[in-house]
This record gives structure tokens, sequence and C-alpha cells, in this order.
């Protein structure tokens, strides 16, 4: 039992590039979200699903794509990197009456 | 909307004296609150939470937290630190059942030996 994996662990884009942050979970969790987690900030909300097929806004969604297709995975996809994007993006899961399991982590910067 | 305030963003306590950090929410529905603490290079771990029922509920590591509602409160407490301790400490509130997770700015506790 993996939990909630994400790859890559860390990642250097150049402005204008594209990419796609991967998280799997294998607890069979219906709700599944992604965070970004910058100094004084605390963690804000990117984009969420509630099951397979449905998803919606967070926070700050701009900027970032998201679909999920399966229970397991929900990827997320940057379009047009932005040194503004610089930051540590966690993914987490959980279902109904638990809290959430983070994995551990994408560290991204964007030059 | 929910929104989260964590009161100190910077907590020093020596070992074994009582950690005691602070945090206020604001909601539209009863609220779900939680504690998450990180450690350096890590993602985040679930000390407590709050759903329903006793409003005083107790986490690993010997933390507990009291929910408040005239207070708008859910501190979190431990009654003796250990250098273990230090780390970052989130508070989170989500609205069910949209279940979205709104997270304060964190504090991070340094313990002194």
């Amino acid at each position: 039992n993996a939990g909630v994996t994400q790859t890559p662990k860390f990642q250097v884009l150049k402005t204008g590039q594209s990419m796609t942050l991967q998280c799997a979970q294998d607890m069979n969790h219906e709700y599944m979200s992604w965070y970004r987690q910058d100094p004084g900030m605390g963690l804000r909300l990117i984009h969420y699903s509630v099951g397979a097929g449905i998803t919606d806004q967070g926070e700050v969604p701009n900027g970032y794509n998201v679909s999920r297709s399966t229970t397991e995975d929900f990827p997320l996809r940057l379009l047009s990197a932005a040194p503004s994007q610089t930051s540590v993006y966690f993914c987490a899961s959980r279902t109904q009456g638990y809290g959430y399991t983070f994995g551990s982590g994408t560290r991204l910067t964007v030059v | 909307a929910q929104s989260v305030t964590q009161l100190g963003s910077h907590v020093s306590v020596s070992e074994g004296a009582l950690v005691l950090l602070r945090c206020n929410y604001s909601s539209s529905v009863p609220p779900y609150l939680f504690w998450y603490v990180q450690y350096p290079n890590q993602g985040l771990q679930l000390l407590l939470k709050y759903t329903t029922g006793a409003t005083l509920v107790k986490g690993i590591n010997g933390f507990e937290a009291e929910f408040k509602k005239s207070e708008t409160s859910f501190h979190l407490t431990k009654p003796s630190a250990h250098m273990s301790d230090a780390a970052e400490y989130f508070c989170a509130v989500s609205d069910p059942p949209r279940d979205k997770l709104s997270f304060g700015a964190g504090t991070t506790v340094t313990v002194r030996a």
C-alpha cells in the first residue's frame, strides 16, 4: 500500500514550457485534490475531484488543468509555465469521513 | 466560504513546556476542522480532526484540540513539548459536503533544549 505517489519530486522548467505532474493513489479514495504551498501562505487549493469524471476549480486554478479518468490518477497539467508557478505542489486524497492523505510533494522551479 | 486564521507564524517553546497553537475559523455551515503537521521536506501528516460529536479531540503524538463553536476556535495543545515536535503546523477547515479544505498560513514551532 503506497498511499499517494507523486512524480517527479523535482522539476525545473523554462518559461512557456508545459508539463504534467503525476499523482496516483492506491486506496480507492473518491476525493483527490491539488495544492500549492508557498512561504507564508499555507496551502492553496488548485483543483479538486470528488470522483472519476468530476473535477472543479479551487482557489487558484488559472494556468492549470486537471482530469480524472480513473479513481486512481489525478494529473495536474501546467499549460505554459510562468515564474509565478514556482512552488511546491502537493496531491492529496481521502475517502468519506477521513482526513486527507498527502503525497510527498513536487518541487517545481520555473526559470 | 470558509477561512482559517492561525495566530502567530512562529512559536518557540522550551522542551517540557506547554505547546499552544491558535486557530480561528469562519464557516457558513458546521465545519470539519483539522490539524496537520509538516516536517522539513515532507508532505503533511494528519494530527487530528473534528467532524461531529465530542468537542475535545485527541490526536497522535500527544496532541489534542478543542472545538469551541462560540469562539470559532480550534486551538491545538500538547502538555509537554519534545524536540521531535519541531515542525510546521497547519490548521484547516472544510465545509461539508463540498469538502474543499482551506488552510491557515501555518505556525512554525521550534523547541529549545
